[in-house]
């Protein structure tokens, strides 16, 4: 069964930063893209973040570019997002998801339960 | 990187049929056949219910059926079960490994 578990979401001030982490299991983690997108409450979906199977090719929002970094290793089946420079519009849960198809760049297939960030003084 | 247009709502009575339409530009849904539709119930992460356009993951039933023209993309839901009542989202692949989902609608079963 594949399962991914975020964590490190919390109330941060403005202009602090934040680590996400994402474990995963029941999937060959190596051979597949990862993303990361987030979901402010009450409201949609947004797209912020994807890296390639070997971390050769990552991606960005312009909402989020400068300021996140994601980054995986894929020995742990881990995938982290870097929060810097927090802003109140990045308040949003975050959620983990797994591409479709491996080594390659489809979609969101799995999904974690996500993990809240809130970045307010 | 601006969201795909989708309407805000729309609904239908049990057994009937719906088609939620997802506008984006010929940077996204025009260039590429990578869009994907998620379903979410209230509190819930999203479920992946099509993906590049028409296909089904296993254990989606066919009663959820995706097309494409142009850059509009749709998906439509045949026979309206109580539990298809949820919101959708589109998603297209835009490029260079990055994505843009679209506005999210809210489907009421009668």
């Amino acid at each position: 069964e594949v399962q991914l578990v975020e964590s490190g979401g919390g109330l941060v001030p403005p202009g602090r930063s934040l680590r996400l982490s994402c474990t995963v299991s029941g999937f060959a983690f190596g051979t597949y893209a990862m993303h990361w997108v987030r979901q402010t409450p009450g409201k949609g979906l947004e797209w912020v973040s994807c890296i390639s199977w070997n971390g050769g090719n990552v991606a960005y929002a312009d909402s989020v570019k400068g300021r996140f970094t994601i980054s995986r290793d894929n020995a742990k089946k881990a995938l982290y997002l870097q929060l810097n420079n927090l802003r109140p519009d990045d308040t949003a849960l975050y959620y983990c998801t797994k591409d479709i198809i491996d080594y390659s760049v489809h979609g969101f297939d799995s999904w974690g339960q996500g993990t809240l960030v809130t970045v307010s003084s | 990187q601006s969201a795909l247009t989708q309407p805000r709502s729309v609904s239908g009575s049990p057994g009937q049929s719906v088609t939620i339409s997802c506008t984006g530009t010929s940077s996204d849904v025009g260039s590429y056949n990578y869009v994907s539709w998620y379903q979410q119930h209230p509190g819930k992460a999203p479920k992946l219910i099509i993906y590049d356009v028409t296909r089904r993951p296993s254990g989606v039933p066919d009663r959820f059926s995706g097309s494409k023209s142009g850059n509009t993309a749709s998906l439509t839901i045949s026979g309206l079960q109580a539990d298809d009542e949820a919101d959708y989202y589109c998603s297209s692949y835009a490029g260079s490994f990055t994505y843009v989902f679209g506005t999210a609608t809210s489907v009421t079963v009668l």
